[in-house]
C-alpha cells in the first residue's frame, strides 16, 4: 500500500527566500505523484505532478519538485516566496494498479514573513 | 482542468435532519471521490466511484452515502446528521488516463448544530 509522509507541518520563510517543503513516499510499484495548494475555505488546486519522463517538474506559480527514486522524495522548491504563497500544501501518491484512488499527505502550512 | 461543482458551499443544519451534498463534473471523468476534511487538518477518502453504478468505501468510515447515477452526479447523502459530521467536505473528480490527476471542487462546508 502506499502512503505519503510531509516532512514539517507548519513551514516558515522570509519573503523572498527560498521555499522548500519536503515530501517522502511509500510505494510498491512506481508511483505518480503530485502537489496541490489549498488555499483558507477553498478546494485544493493542482500545482504540479509527476508521472513518468523528467524527473524535475515545473508547475505554476514558480513551483517546481524533483521525483528521487533512490530516496522515494518529491520535494516542492520555489526559488523566492512571496506573500501569496502562504497556504496549505498536499503532496499525494497515486499508482495505477488495483484501484485508482489518491493518497494524501497531512500537509505543510506555508508562512510567508515580511 | 476539470470544472466541478459542489453545492452547497455552506451549510448549517439542526441535529437529525437529513442532507445531501451536491456534486456535479462537465468533463466527463470517470472517476469521482468524496474527502472529508477539518479545518486544517489533512484529508480522509469517504467514499469513491469508478463509473456509473460503481461506488465503494474509502478509508475513512463515514456515515454517509453516496449513489452514481449519472456520469457528471455524486451525491453525498446524510440521513441523520450529527454534530460530529460538522466538517468540510470536498468532491473531486478523475480520468483515468490523465496520469491520475484528480480536480476538486470548492467544498462543502457542513456545521451540525
Amino acid at each position: 500500500a502506499q502512503s505519503v509522509t510531509q516532512l514539517g507541518s507548519h513551514v516558515s520563510v522570509s519573503e523572498g527566500a527560498l521555499v522548500l517543503l519536503r515530501c517522502n513516499y511509500s510505494s510498491s510499484v512506481p508511483p505518480y505523484l503530485f502537489w496541490y495548494v489549498q488555499y483558507p475555505n477553498q478546494g485544493l488546486q493542482l500545482l504540479l505532478k509527476y508521472t513518468t519522463g523528467a524527473t524535475l517538474v515545473k508547475g505554476i506559480n514558480g513551483f517546481e519538485a524533483e521525483f528521487k527514486k533512490s530516496e522515494t522524495s518529491f520535494h516542492l522548491t520555489k526559488p523566492s516566496a512571496h506573500m501569496s504563497d502562504a497556504a496549505e500544501y498536499f503532496c499525494a501518491v497515486s499508482l495505477n494498479t488495483g484501484g485508482f484512488k489518491t493518497i494524501f499527505g497531512a500537509g505543510t502550512r506555508l508562512f510567508v514573513k515580511a | 482542468e476539470a470544472d466541478i461543482y459542489q453545492t452547497p458551499r455552506y451549510l448549517v443544519i439542526g441535529t437529525g435532519k437529513k442532507i445531501t451534498l451536491e456534486c456535479s463534473q462537465t468533463m466527463g471523468h470517470d472517476k469521482m471521490y468524496w474527502y472529508q476534511q477539518d479545518p486544517g487538518m489533512e484529508l480522509h477518502l469517504i467514499h469513491y466511484s469508478y463509473g456509473v453504478n460503481s461506488t465503494e468505501k474509502g478509508d475513512l468510515s463515514s456515515e454517509s452515502t453516496v449513489s452514481r447515477i449519472r456520469t457528471e452526479h455524486f451525491p453525498l447523502t446524510l440521513e441523520s446528521a450529527r454534530p460530529s459530521h460538522t466538517s468540510q467536505y470536498l468532491c473531486a473528480s478523475g480520468h483515468t488516463g490523465a496520469g491520475n490527476t484528480i480536480y476538486f471542487g470548492e467544498g462543502s462546508w457542513l456545521t451540525v448544530v
